[in-house]
């Protein structure tokens, strides 16, 4: 069964330094998500991307985050100075077309900034 | 009032039990309900997607929505014990981010 994979699965950095969280989505999915859960809080989205750019963002998603489809396969998710209260979970998520909502999740990237 | 509210639980039964797991919304712009599992540290694993009012059956479990009340359910008969996960609720209103709850955590024991 096709499925989202992410890696790595657990990323420590010291704060200040950046991160790139990979992704690659199911292969006939056309969009793309970032979503991050901190510890004992709910799932919050981040960012959408369609034909190559971002459709829409949160508030978390400041300056400091970026997205890019680099190839035909990979969804990255870059934190230029990562920060203590960046420390997450951070979930991938596609979806195979217009109107069709159902998202499928990667197992996750476990965030920790020291 | 917050978009999406489910009862964080944590909800414990017995095993072969039925479950009731529910959320309110607010934002009547919202079209496409969604049920996920999620064990601990884990990725969010879709279970039902529904849109419209009334009933959708899948095995075991059964998600219901309401939209005159804005209300979504999701019925897990014969509770088992690999049932023991967090059930997030997630709707969005056709462009696809997904709004969730809290999520309700759920045991099922033995």
């Amino acid at each position: 069964e096709p499925e989202v994979t992410q890696t790595p699965s657990h990323q420590v950095t010291q704060m200040g330094q950046e991160v790139i969280l990979r992704c690659v989505p199911i292969s006939n999915h056309l969009y793309f998500y970032w979503y991050r859960q901190i510890l004992g809080q709910k799932v919050e989205f981040l960012v959408s991307f369609y034909n190559n750019e971002i459709s829409e963002k949160s508030e978390i998603f400041d300056d400091q985050f970026s997205v890019e489809r680099p190839d035909g396969s990979n969804f990255t998710l870059k934190i230029r100075s990562t920060k203590l209260e960046d420390s997450a979970m951070y979930f991938c998520a596609s979806v195979r077309a217009v109107g069709n909502t159902e998202a499928f999740f990667g197992q996750g990237t476990r965030l920790t900034v020291v | 009032q917050k978009e999406v509210e489910q009862d964080p639980g944590p909800l414990s039964v017995p095993e072969g039990a039925i479950v009731s797991l529910n959320c309110t919304y607010s934002n009547s712009a919202f079209q496409y309900f969604m049920w996920y599992r999620q064990y601990s540290r884990k990725g969010p694993e879709l279970l039902m997607y529904t849109y419209s009012s009334g009933n959708k059956e899948d095995g075991r479990f059964t998600a219901q929505v309401d939209k005159s009340s804005k209300y979504i359910s999701l019925f897990i008969r014969d509770s088992q014990p690999s049932d023991s996960a967090t059930y997030l609720c997630g709707i969005t209103g056709g462009g696809n981010k997904l709004t969730f709850g809290t999520g309700t955590q759920l045991k099922v024991e033995l």
